[in-house]
């Protein structure tokens, strides 16, 4: 069974960093695209980044471009998302979800149960 | 950016009813590149619909998915008491990809 366990979340201050990870079992990781999809209190889903399945291309949101980076290690079936001057606007539910293409984050066929981000001081 | 726009926010049927959700795109979407989702209350979402209209393995034929361009809809013929959630669509034929803000669905 595919499975996608996301992890890393926690509390942090406005200006703060935080890096989550996504391992991924069951499946050629380094044969699918990747992303992370996120979801604040209350509210809908947003799209956030996604990476290609070598990692090449990279894709972000206009909310955290220069604030995020997505990137991916095959070598250890893990996907990341490194968070960097966070704001009280990126707390949320962040999900790892899975692609059934290689070449770029397209629709999401296997998702993760999410783990949580809260930006307070 | 290719902003999605669902109607209605919120539909209320009866179990055995036919629901029908509209989601709307600013701008042509290639390829048919839409998808559509089922988030149910506490849980991730789940792939439903890829393509416009191709389901997803182990979605019942109760789900349905049409439309082109700008237009789409997802059909949800002989509503059974667990289709209550959110559903969204989600575009992914132009970067950055975009969902669209969600239809409630509520089982009288």
């Amino acid at each position: 069974e595919v499975q996608v366990l996301e992890s890393g979340g926690g509390l942090v201050q406005p200006g703060g960093s935080l890096r989550l990870s996504c391992a991924a079992s069951g499946l050629t990781f380094s044969s699918y695209a990747m992303g992370w999809v996120r979801q604040a209190p209350g509210k809908g889903l947003e799209w956030v980044s996604g990476i290609s399945s070598s990692g090449g291309g990279t894709y972000y949101a206009d909310s955290v471009k220069g604030r995020f980076t997505i990137s991916r290690d095959n070598s250890k079936n893990t996907l990341y998302l490194q968070m960097n001057s966070l704001r009280a606007e990126d707390t949320a539910v962040y999900y790892c979800a899975k692609s059934p293409l290689a070449a770029r984050p397209y629709y999401m066929d296997v998702w993760g149960r999410g783990t949580t981000v809260t930006v307070s001081s | 950016e290719i902003v999605l726009t669902q109607s209605p926010g919120t539909l209320s049927l009866s179990p055995g009813e036919r629901a029908t959700l509209s989601c709307r795109a600013s701008q042509s979407v290639s390829s048919s590149s839409l998808a559509w989702y089922q988030q149910k209350p506490g849980q991730a979402p789940r792939l439903l619909i890829y393509g416009a209209s191709s389901r997803a393995t182990g979605i019942p034929d109760r789900f349905s998915g049409s439309g082109y361009g700008t237009d789409f809809t997802l059909t949800i013929s002989r509503l059974e008491p667990e289709d209550l959630a959110v559903y969204y669509c989600q575009q992914y034929g132009s970067s950055p990809c975009s969902f669209g803000q969600g239809t409630k669905l509520e089982i009288k």
